[in-house]
């Protein structure tokens, strides 16, 4: 399966600021997906990054507060803007393996904590 | 879009018994319905998936069924153990990729 590499892993950030998370896939994927969990909770769909064109963001997400990057088939990032506690949560990007072993491989998350 | 309900939240089991999860969903359009095991501090791993034109999926101990007309499935694990313990997500797909989680079940394996 697809080994993907998530940085940074954890960071502790001012509210007001942002932060931009990058997702590295060993090999060419179409499509990338951002996830959040918030503590304790069920992950969410934040947007689907294909490459050459807009994400494309699931209901309650905005470009402007998580713009997101595609410039190749192995790379992508999730930018959290004007962060508050609210935005405390992990972060996770995934690729979609159902055509060959099936279902989604994560990367490691990032862990944000915004004070 | 898709909406993942699951129970339950948590789950208790003495060794050696069996548990089961159960999910339902609201979009007849899904068609590929994964399991996901989430270890404290881990990302989620995919555990056993079914298709929509299957009804019964095993791997060793564990097994996924799927009733599509009543739109829910489930997840049973036998023969439990302490290495089980985890947290479960089912999720539901109707595009193929896009996935739509449940909200969780706490297993604990009690030794």
């Amino acid at each position: 399966s697809a080994v993907i590499s998530q940085k940074p892993s954890r960071d502790i950030c001012q509210r007001g600021t942002s932060l931009t998370i990058q997702c590295q896939v060993d090999s060419q994927v179409t499509m990338m997906f951002w996830y959040r969990q918030q503590p304790g909770q069920s992950l969410t769909l934040i947007a689907t990054a294909n490459q050459g064109s807009e994400a494309t963001y699931e209901s309650g997400f905005v470009i402007d507060k998580f713009p997101i990057s595609r410039p190749n088939l192995t790379f992508s990032t999730l930018t959290v803007s004007n962060m508050s506690p609210e935005d405390s949560s992990i972060y996770l990007c995934s690729v979609d393996e159902t055509g060959a072993r099936g279902g989604y491989t994560f990367g490691s998350g990032t862990r944000l904590t915004v004070v | 879009g898709e909406n993942v309900e699951q129970h339950p939240s948590t789950l208790s089991v003495q060794e050696g018994d069996s548990a089961v999860i159960k999910c339902t969903y609201s979009d007849s359009a899904s068609n590929y319905f994964p399991w996901y095991k989430q270890e404290l501090g881990k990302r989620p791993q995919l555990i056993i998936d079914i298709r929509s034109n299957v009804g019964e999926k095993k791997d060793q101990r564990i097994a996924v069924t799927l009733n599509k007309t009543a739109k829910h499935f489930s997840l049973h694990i036998t023969e439990t153990q302490p290495e089980d313990s985890a947290v479960y997500f089912c999720a539901a797909s109707p595009t193929g990729n896009q996935f739509y989680f449940g909200t969780g079940t706490s297993l604990t394996v009690i030794p």
